[in-house]
């Protein structure tokens, strides 16, 4: 069964401060990796995707990495600041298939910036 | 429209009752996902629509809960006989085409609270 999680579920730190966010799969066959940040009461919105040659992909002070053979990726986060508290969750999509569950999404690790 | 619009974005219903939650995707997205995603918890895949292909059902958890989509227009998700495990905010998403690179943009969501 296609899983993802993600780690630590909750993370707390001081404004100004980095942090990485962890997330490991099992999805077969591979297509590419999705980060998605969720503020309160909000949908989702997509940071970065990475495809299976990719190894890093920064969007401004997020940097995403990935290693396709271990199955693992990360979130980086430099500079931390209070709008970046939110759920940050890792999505995973299935290569050929045509069905809902092509994309697994992980629990999400919820990230709280104090100031 | 410029993006996934749900609604009501608030729902609060007695138990037993009827509900009807309402998505209308980005304007051209044929494929369409609702997810359910509870207090804490990661999403939770329920249905997906691609075109006027057969809908996946196979995340519905009862035979409480169905939706429809007429081509690739607007969806409704209802959920009859409502329970207070029904409890949750219900995310749509939709993307241009079925393809796994392709982004999936979601709406706000409805919070759905059976009391």
């Amino acid at each position: 069964k296609n899983q993802v999680e993600q780690s630590p579920q909750s993370l707390i730190i001081l404004e100004g401060k980095n942090c990485t966010l962890q997330c490991n799969y099992t999805v077969s066959p591979f297509s590419n990796l999705r980060w998605y940040k969720q503020d309160t009461g909000r949908g989702p919105v997509s940071l970065t995707i990475m495809t299976f040659s990719e190894n890093t992909k920064s969007n401004g002070r997020y940097t995403a990495t990935l290693d396709a053979d271990t199955k693992q990726s990360s979130l980086h986060i430099t500079a931390s600041q209070l709008s970046d508290s939110a759920s940050y969750i890792c999505v995973v999509s299935a290569e050929g298939k045509s069905s809902g569950d092509k994309l697994t999404f992980g629990t999400g690790t919820r990230l709280a910036v104090r100031p | 429209g410029a993006g996934v619009s749900q609604s009501p974005s608030n729902k609060v219903t007695e138990k037993g009752k009827d509900v009807e939650l309402r998505c209308d995707p980005i304007s051209g997205h044929t494929a369409l996902y609702w997810y359910r995603q509870r207090l804490g918890q990661g999403l939770e895949f329920l249905i997906y629509f691609q075109g006027n292909s057969a809908p996946d059902k196979s995340g519905l958890p009862s035979d409480r809960f169905s939706a429809e989509r007429t081509g690739e227009s607007v969806s409704t998700l209802t959920i009859q006989r409502t329970q207070q495990e029904d409890s949750a905010v219900y995310l749509c998403a939709s993307s241009f085409r079925d393809r796994p690179s392709t982004e999936a943009f979601f709406g706000q969501g409805t919070r759905l609270t059976v009391v």
